[in-house]
């Protein structure tokens, strides 16, 4: 069974400080790759994708992707109290998204 | 107006009754999905369809059906709701770079 893993956590982190959030994936033929941010009781909204090796960087989001350890991350610089969410991690494995449960992560003032 | 349309937004219902919930998009996507979200679950995938005539069953088919009526309409039917299919439902479309794009959400609860 294809498996998308991250620490459920809450993560706490001071505001304007970077955010990492990681997470680990099982099918080594996955070849897209998504973080998706939740608010209380809404839907996730897509913020980056990543399909190859490396670093790809959009605004204060950076998404990294090391295929040969099969785990991909998330980077929030400059947190804002805004940026407290829900992160869900999801990778393309067999026709469909297999979902990670999230990682809250909460920004303290 | 919303790119993925759901309703009702908000459903309770009794142990036993049909419901059905609806979903409708103006993204011209061909592939559309349901989910549910428990906490501290994730989103489980229900069904989904690559076009009108392809309907495939997810991680968690069992007591629900659906209808792929258009290219933009897509339904949900539970055909005899019981309690531990209270849940968050959402439905979702993607284009071809796998990209998937969500409704507001349906919060049901099944009395």
């Amino acid at each position: 069974q294809k498996e998308v893993e991250q620490n459920s956590g809450p993560l706490s982190v001071p505001e304007g400080a970077i955010a990492s959030l990681n997470c680990t994936y099982s099918d080594r033929g996955s070849q897209s790759f998504f973080w998706y941010r939740q608010y209380s009781g809404k839907s996730p909204e897509l913020i980056m994708s990543i399909y190859s090796n490396g670093d790809k960087e959009d605004g204060r989001f950076t998404a990294q992707l090391n295929k040969a350890s099969q785990y991909v991350s998330l980077l929030i610089r400059d947190s804002q109290p805004s940026d407290s969410a829900t992160y869900l991690c999801a990778v393309h494995s067999n026709y469909q998204l297999i979902w990670g449960a999230g990682t809250k992560l909460i920004i303290k003032p | 107006d919303a790119d993925v349309t759901q309703t009702p937004r908000n459903r309770i219902t009794k142990t036993g009754k049909r419901i059905m919930l609806e979903c409708s998009q103006t993204k011209g996507h061909d592939r559309m999905y349901w989910y549910r979200q428990d906490p501290g679950l994730g989103l489980r995938l229900i069904y989904y369809s690559f076009d009108v005539k392809d309907i495939n069953k997810g991680e968690i088919s069992d007591g629900y059906s659906v209808s792929r009526q258009a290219q933009a309409k897509f339904s949900l039917s539970l055909e005899s709701a019981i309690p531990n299919q209270t849940a968050l439902y959402f439905c979702a479309t993607s284009d071809r770079s796998d990209k998937v794009y969500f409704g507001a959400g349906t919060r049901l609860s099944v009395l």
